[in-house]
């Protein structure tokens, strides 16, 4: 699986909208960017993945530049519950044969402040 | 409400003495798979398992032990704990899309268990 950088820490003021990058220069064609969150010690929680094309859901946007080299998550109206480690992992899709094992690095600390 | 639940949540125990954390899904996931948390070392895989009977080692199996006679079940036993094996653990559970099918899925985790072992 591909390797991603990510910064150690972001801050974000409450209602801004919060844009987390995510450097993946090694993604190669069958892998996907998935984005989860884990706050304060509580179990990860997935976001949002995809392919190539941007993605919307109802937690946050996922933005990937045209050569796949890198991506961001953005969380349009950041709220005080959205402080948490953010982690963006590259890897194949899962299939019926794999391990599915989210390899976790060590992400971003976002902090919403008031 | 789909869920992965464990327990105990917080366990505090001391060398030696076997214990099991539980973990139970209700999303008739196939996949299923232990996490220890540590400081600076992130989440690593402990064991998994594909489907009823059939588990694998992960990144960090020494020590640890796994059963899954049930489908929505997955057990982790620590036959002797030692104090390196304090950590935060959790249980996490995914579909896994059958042959000739595609798509990509989440996993599902559950509020961790805090374990001390003294």
């Amino acid at each position: 699986d591909a390797k991603t950088t990510q910064p150690t820490s972001m801050d974000c003021a409450e209602g801004r909208a919060a844009n987390l990058p995510c450097n993946h220069s090694t993604i190669s064609g069958n892998e996907y960017v998935y984005w989860y969150r884990q706050i304060h010690s509580q179990g990860p929680q997935y976001i949002i993945h995809g392919l190539k094309n941007n993605e919307t859901n109802e937690m946050a946007s996922l933005i990937i530049t045209e050569d796949r080299k890198s991506s961001t998550l953005i969380l349009p109206h950041a709220t005080l519950r959205d402080t948490a480690v953010y982690y963006c992992i590259v890897r194949v899709a899962p299939r019926w044969y794999n391990n599915n094992d989210m390899r976790f690095g060590a992400g971003t600390r976002l902090t919403v402040k008031p | 409400e789909a869920q992965v639940t464990q327990n105990p949540r917080y366990l505090i125990t001391v060398t030696g003495k076997k214990l099991t954390v539980t973990c139970s899904q209700n999303m008739n996931h196939e996949y299923m798979s232990w996490y220890r948390q540590d400081p600076g070392l992130g989440l690593r895989q402990i064991y998994y398992s594909m489907n009823v009977e059939v588990t694998d080692k992960g990144d960090v199996p020494e020590g640890y032990k796994v059963s899954r006679k049930e489908k929505r079940n997955f057990p982790l036993i620590l036959e002797s704990p030692s104090p390196n094996q304090t950590s935060l653990y959790f249980c996490a559970s995914s579909s896994l899309y059958p042959p000739g099918t595609s798509g990509t899925n989440e996993q599902f985790f559950g509020p961790g268990t805090r374990l001390t072992v003294l």
